[in-house]
């Protein structure tokens, strides 16, 4: 069964800062995807960004880039020019795509971020 | 946003009552889950649907039920409450399963007395 590991219950960054968030993975298998999402303290989980095993290049949206090193299965969230509406839960996911895989996500137990002023 | 919505969003029951959680969408999404939040434990789920009348166990199915009898609805019943299921219920829907996004409710807080 696959496993997410998120070692930072909580972080945080001054405003303006970068900050990287990590997550590790365990999965033998080669076709899979992988999601951050953020929950802020409105409680409402939204998609950060989402990045397909086979592709080469990191995801990025806007702020928000990834460190995928697939043969280390980690899986790093970097925010960039944090801003005071980044703070909130990230929770790393892991979605198997191989035939027969799994339908579900599997979810890491999530970092708290915190961002200073 | 993705059409999804959570009744009730707070409910307070008493230990031993049945309580039924209800998810719609408006996306005609296959895919629907069930997932209960609690500190330090993340999302664990549930149970899961993947089309009408077909649904699966989650990692912390014991003490509920689901039912799916329309695209529209999955509905989530605690069959005797009891103060272990205290948690913030979250429903959440997808296209095409584990590889696709998953858009969540807005959550359903239930205390259970």
């Amino acid at each position: 069964a696959q496993t997410v590991t998120q070692s930072q219950p909580e972080m945080s960054v001054q405003e303006a800062e970068t900050v990287t968030l990590s997550c590790t993975y365990d999965t033998s298998e080669s076709d899979y995807y992988l999601f951050w999402y953020k929950q802020p303290p409105s409680r409402q989980m939204i998609l950060v960004i989402r990045q397909e095993a086979y592709k080469q290049q990191n995801a990025t949206e806007n702020r928000f880039s990834v460190n995928f090193q697939k043969a280390a299965k980690s899986f790093s969230l970097k925010i960039s020019d944090s801003q005071l509406g980044d703070a909130a839960m990230y929770f790393c996911a892991f979605g198997d795509a191989g035939r027969g895989g799994s339908e579900k996500l599997v979810f890491g137990k999530g970092t708290k971020l915190t961002v200073n002023p | 946003d993705a059409g999804i919505t959570q009744s009730p969003r707070h409910k307070v029951t008493e230990t031993g009552t049945p309580v039924t959680l209800r998810c719609h969408q408006t996306e005609n999404h296959r895919y629907m889950y069930w997932y209960r939040q609690d500190p330090g434990h993340g999302l664990r789920l549930i149970h899961y649907s993947y089309g009408v009348k077909d649904t699966d166990k989650g990692e912390v199915s014991d003490g509920y039920s689901v039912s799916r009898s329309k695209t529209e609805d999955f509905l989530l019943t605690l069959e005797s409450a009891t103060s272990s299921q205290t948690s913030v219920y979250f429903c959440a829907i997808s296209g095409r399963g584990s590889i696709d996004t998953q858009y969540f409710g807005p959550g359903t807080r239930l205390t259970v007395l």
